[in-house]
């Protein structure tokens, strides 16, 4: 059982490139979403999916695309890199259990720089 | 979902019980508080989460006061190893979508 997979783990890219971060999960969890974290910063919300189909915006979509076309994956596009994009983006999933459970389980992280 | 407020950093001596505090004065009666981790750069781990009675489990215990406007999470016997930043959550139970993270505690073990 793999868990939340990223790929790449790292990624340089020149300003005005575009690129897409892959995430994927095993699990059949029905929500998956995308964080950033800048250094010494919590993280935040870029775009969330609630099930397959369906994909809805965080703190701060801009720059970013994702879609859902399975349960599995819900990759995150960026459009036209900028250095203000550089940073370490995490995707994670989860699901409902009984009493409120809503576990997140965390990939391993991409380290994008932008330059 | 209700703000939350942590201390910016903590330390703890190896082997004594760390206490982080959170403060969640907004937070309504379907509201669940969680817990969460990020050592070094890793992705973040959950911890434990609650309601209004106090939780237990392998990693920790979970401290909610009476009002529900406060509470602690309690690594009983802290180690290097749980150096980390913690993070203080607080969730509606019938949904998930937005999950916003603050800064959370910078918890330091020391030697």
């Amino acid at each position: 059982n793999a868990g939340v997979t990223q790929t790449p783990k790292f990624q340089v890219l020149k300003t005005g490139q575009s690129m897409t971060l892959q995430c994927a999960q095993d699990m059949n969890h029905e929500y998956m979403s995308w964080y950033r974290q800048d250094p010494g910063m919590g993280l935040r919300l870029i775009h969330y999916s609630v099930g397959a189909g369906i994909t809805d915006q965080g703190e701060v979509p801009n720059g970013y695309n994702v879609s859902r076309s399975t349960t599995e994956d819900f990759p995150l596009r960026l459009l036209s890199a900028a250095p203000s994009q550089t940073s370490v983006y995490f995707c994670a999933s989860s699901y409902l259990i009984g009493q409120g459970r809503t576990e997140a389980f965390f990939g391993q992280g991409t380290r994008l720089t932008v330059v | 979902d209700a703000k939350t407020t942590q201390p910016t950093s903590m330390d703890c001596a190896e082997g004594r019980a760390a206490n982080l505090p959170c403060n969640h004065s907004t937070i309504s009666g379907n509201e669940y508080v969680y817990w969460y981790r990020q050592i070094h750069s890793q992705g973040p781990q959950y911890i434990i989460h609650g309601l209004k009675n106090n939780e237990t489990n392998e990693m920790a215990s979970l401290i909610i006061t009476e009002d529900r406007k406060s509470s602690t999470l309690i690594l009983p016997h802290a180690t290097l190893r749980d150096t980390a930043v913690y993070y203080c959550i607080v969730r509606v139970s019938t949904s998930y979508d937005k999950v916003i993270f603050g800064p959370g505690t910078s918890l330091s073990v020391i030697p």
